[in-house]
């Protein structure tokens, strides 16, 4: 099982700063790697595929990079919209694992 | 507009069964793959199960593996998740979800990603 570490468990930051969000796969899952937002009482919405495609409807402050093992949610400018759990996931291999999320919170 | 609506969920002693369904509309259901995913309160997300967009394909998480069965009704454009020998670790909200961008030009296996996601059913298992 791929285990997916996500860090930093908790990120105080305030509208307009940058977010910068990581994913560490215990093996490499090439660029199947994606990232979904959950907000309080909801549903996860995807927001990024194949670690850099964004879906429609995600805003383009929202930027996936990397391959391999490492990988980075970058949000370039907090909206207040924005404050929520972000987690991410690996379809490499079976079974399908998320990491343990990251929250992003209001400082 | 597509939309996903699970139900079933409710209260069961540890060692019962259930059974959730989850009602698809707005795509061709019967072409998709699709996928059930847990939350336990408070915690993160797991992935339980997956099955191809024929039913002909399963794939189980190993803390499910043997107690759980999924399976779907492309006539009534219906998923469902058969749960036997319920434990309490197994308390938790459900969300039925549909594969998309797979590996292929087609999501007829699930190989994709899970979008969008239902609004979810909480199963708790106590006595």
């Amino acid at each position: 099982e791929i285990v997916l570490t996500q860090s930093p468990a908790t990120l105080s930051l305030s509208p307009g700063e940058r977010a910068t969000l990581s994913c560490r796969a215990s093996q490499s899952v090439s660029s199947s790697l994606g990232w979904y937002q959950q907000k309080p009482g909801q549903a996860p919405r995807l927001l990024i595929y194949d670690a850099s495609n964004r879906t429609t409807g995600t805003a383009a402050r929202f930027t996936g990079s990397g391959s391999g093992t490492d990988f980075t949610l970058t949000i370039s400018s907090l909206e207040p919209e924005d404050f929520a759990v972000y987690y991410c996931q690996q379809r490499s291999s079976w079974p399908r694992t998320f990491g343990q999320g990251t929250k992003v919170e209001v400082k | 507009e597509v939309q996903l609506l699970e139900s079933g969920g409710g209260l069961v002693q540890p060692g019962g069964s259930l059974r959730l369904s989850c009602a698809a509309s707005g795509f061709t259901f019967g072409r998709n793959a699709m996928s059930w995913v847990r939350q336990a309160p408070g915690k993160g997300l797991e992935w339980v199960s997956g099955v191809s967009s024929s039913g002909g394909s399963t794939h189980y998480a190993d803390s499910v593996k043997g107690r759980f069965t999924i399976s779907r009704d492309n006539s009534k454009n219906m998923l469902y998740l058969q749960m036997n020998s319920l434990r309490a670790n197994d308390t938790a909200v459900y969300y039925c979800v549909r594969h998309v961008f797979c590996s292929s030009a087609t999501c007829y296996n699930p190989n994709g990603w899970f979008d969008p996601w239902g609004q979810g059913t909480l199963v708790t298992v106590s006595s």
